[in-house]
């Protein structure tokens, strides 16, 4: 059981926009940012979005992020097969002296 | 460029204690910009923060694991590790060397390419 909660699949079709949601708690996502995770199968995770929607260098614009209150939001628009992955949400939670927490993870389907 | 490279026995034995090696490269694990972490994913599932340590050997753990883990530094080596003891089947995973941002987001912005561990006798 993750702390932080994501639906365990979406999909959608190329040229679409599709949302990943991240739900948490007051002591995680609700006082602190979320980052991004890619993980393309069999390789190990990429950062994707940081700081709630910040994008390292070299992730295209077709990703972003956005958080509210206690929940947070993965967007890709555009979509491209090579967007199937697995997507992660991580945070901060200040419980328990502090510690990073993880989403189960999305499994995004291009159809 | 950082890289992390993982490094240790891919099979332990139930009871005994699972240690890994990261070795960082292109860069100074010394140079005060980041956490050095470790993260695992059993297999089929996702991920979870073990701990980090920071150059000067502070460390910080996830509380499941706290009791188990510990994560030690070789400055002189530019590496750093992991001791988990007691390992049973569920700490079957494969075990990922991560940089996190000392920028107040801790995000994990260079991962090793990680290194399958199974518990077995």
């Amino acid at each position: 059981q993750s702390v932080l909660t994501q639906p365990p699949s979406a999909s959608g079709t190329p040229g679409q926009r599709v949302t990943i949601s991240c739900s948490g708690s007051s002591s995680n996502i609700g006082s602190n940012t979320v980052n991004w995770y890619q993980q393309l199968p069999g390789t190990a995770p990429k950062l994707l979005i940081y700081s709630n929607n910040q994008r390292p260098s070299g992730v295209p614009d077709r990703f972003s992020g956005s958080k509210s209150g206690t929940s947070a939001s993965l967007a890709i628009s555009g979509l491209q097969s090579e967007d199937e992955a697995d997507y992660y949400c991580a945070a901060w939670d200040d419980s328990l002296n502090g510690h990073v927490v993880f989403g189960g993870g999305t499994k995004l389907t291009v159809l | 460029q950082v890289q992390l490279q993982e490094s240790g026995p891919g099979l332990v034995k139930p009871s005994q204690t699972l240690s890994l090696t990261c070795t960082v490269s292109g860069g100074s694990i010394s140079s005060g910009d980041y956490y050095w972490s470790w993260i695992r994913q059993p297999p089929g599932k996702g991920l979870e923060w073990i701990g980090y340590i920071y150059y000067s050997g502070s460390t910080y753990y996830n509380p499941s694991l706290k009791s188990r883990v510990t994560i030690s530094v070789d400055t002189s080596k530019n590496q750093f590790s992991l001791k988990l003891s007691s390992v049973t089947a569920a700490d079957t995973a494969v075990y990922y060397c991560a940089s996190e941002a000392r920028d107040g987001y801790n995000e994990h912005d260079y991962w090793g390419q990680g290194t399958l561990v199974t518990v077995s006798s």
